[in-house]
């Protein structure tokens, strides 16, 4: 069980928006920035939002990410069925010097 | 091209050992961080050790510390990790990949398959 919450499962229709959230604790992401990964079964995660809400070159605007206190969310705007997979937040804990993902969302595009 | 490719993995028993070798390209290996992380099967993904850029200072989660060994060369742009005592809990896709941030990984391995099993 991770010190990461995620909801196990978030679904939504073509051109919705969704929103998954990661609630932790001040010991991490109280104190360190928010990054968040999708992942599609069967291949290497892809880095979607890192330091909280910034987008790798290449990830499309769609994908937006916020932070507050301690929790995060990843919104995803004008959902594609080609967005059917699975979400991680992470966040690194300086005390004790160890990264940690949530326990993931998987994402169903009805 | 810059990219990370994992080798090594296979089938080992409960106690042995194995390693798993990262080799990078197309970026200046010594500034990056590069961490493995490891995705057991019907479960998420797991952040097992790191080592930094610049300094090559390593951390190990607690799942894995006092079992698994970092070992990087800046020369070959290389990060190979020792692992031994494997359990049956170790079974899973390793990857290993470069960081841009604290656990903001830009560059991904393909994975490789570690297996412990009799």
């Amino acid at each position: 069980q991770s010190v990461l919450t995620q909801p196990p499962s978030a679904s939504g229709t073509p051109g919705q928006r969704v929103t998954i959230s990661c609630s932790g604790s001040s010991s991490n992401i109280g104190s360190n920035t928010v990054n968040w990964y999708q992942q599609v079964p069967g291949t290497a995660p892809k880095l979607l939002i890192y330091k909280n809400n910034q987008r790798p070159s290449g990830v499309p605007d769609r994908f937006s990410g916020s932070k507050s206190g301690t929790s995060a969310s990843l919104a995803i705007s004008g959902l594609h069925s080609e967005d059917e997979a699975d979400y991680y937040c992470a966040v690194w804990v300086d005390s004790l010097n160890v990264g940690v993902f949530g326990g993931g969302t998987k994402l169903t595009v009805l | 091209e810059v990219q990370v490719v994992e080798s090594g993995g296979g089938l080992v028993q409960p106690g042995g050992s194995l390693r798993l070798s990262c080799a990078a390209s197309g970026f200046t290996f010594s500034v990056h961080g590069i961490n493995w992380v490891r995705k057991a099967p019907g479960k998420g993904l797991e952040w097992i050790s790191c080592s930094r850029g610049g300094s090559g200072t390593l951390h190990y989660a607690d799942s894995v510390k006092g079992r698994f060994i970092l070992s990087r060369d800046n020369a070959k742009s290389s990060l190979d990790l020792q692992m031994n005592s494997l359990r049956a809990e170790d079974t899973a896709v390793y990857y290993c990949a470069r960081d841009i941030n604290f656990l903001a990984f830009d560059v991904w391995g393909p994975g490789t398959m570690v297996t412990v099993s009799s």
